[in-house]
């Protein structure tokens, strides 16, 4: 069982390059979102979709892009990566109709030097 | 402003019993939940609570009280693999989810 796949898993970039990392989900889920996690901070909110062809800012969205094409893809794109970007990524996604509860991909660590 | 208080860590004995304690100021509320995180892993769902009392699910039950802002979770029989972080969020008003920065717990054998 898939659920939601992150990639690449790390990745080293160097500041001012841009880079995507991508998310897939096959769940049929129509919300996804994208969090970064820092150390002694909670999971804090990039961007979201609450369906496929919208998308929303979150807590934290300059210098992050994503885009919803199809219910299925959700990337999230740094056009410029800057040192503090340097965290661990997680994309995730729910069902409408449940009560909401996230589904987790196993994150994508990026390092910006 | 929004705010989840959690304790940063806390320690437990094998077999015992801990209350891990979360509490929130919110702008509004639609339910409460709870998350665990292995070290190097992603977040899992735990539980969910949206009225006052206890939600049991075999060793984990979750208490909430809406008008004290707050919340525990209670992990019963304690074994190693329950070493991990524990997350609190909230969803407001707008069915945004606020994040506490969890709670570390480590079990001691």
């Amino acid at each position: 069982t898939a659920g939601i796949t992150q990639a690449p898993t790390s990745q080293i970039l160097a500041a001012g390059r841009s880079m995507t990392l991508r998310c897939t989900q096959d769940m049929r889920h129509n919300a996804m979102y994208w969090y970064r996690q820092d150390l002694g901070l909670g999971l804090r909110l990039i961007h979201y979709s609450n369906t496929a062809g919208t998308t929303g800012k979150g807590e934290v969205p300059d210098g992050y892009s994503v885009s919803r094409a199809n219910t299925d893809d959700f990337p999230l794109t740094l056009a410029s990566a800057v040192p503090s970007q340097t965290s661990v990524y997680f994309c995730a996604s729910s069902d409408s109709g449940t009560h909401g509860e996230l589904f987790f991909g196993e994150g994508s660590r990026l390092t910006v030097l | 402003g929004q705010n989840i208080d959690q304790p940063t860590e806390m320690t437990a004995t094998e077999g015992a019993i801990v209350q891990i304690n979360c509490t929130y100021q919110t702008s509004g509320f639609n339910g409460l939940f709870w998350y665990q995180q292995h070290a190097g892993e992603a977040p899992t769902f735990l539980s969910y609570n949206v009225l006052d009392g206890l939600e049991e699910k075999g060793r984990f039950s979750s208490f909430l009280s809406r008008s004290k802002g707050y919340s525990y979770l209670l992990l019963k029989e304690l074994q190693m693999k329950d070493s991990a972080s524990y997350l609190c969020a909230v969803r407001d008003s707008n069915y945004q989810l606020i994040w506490g920065a969890g709670t570390k717990l480590i079990i001691k054998p």
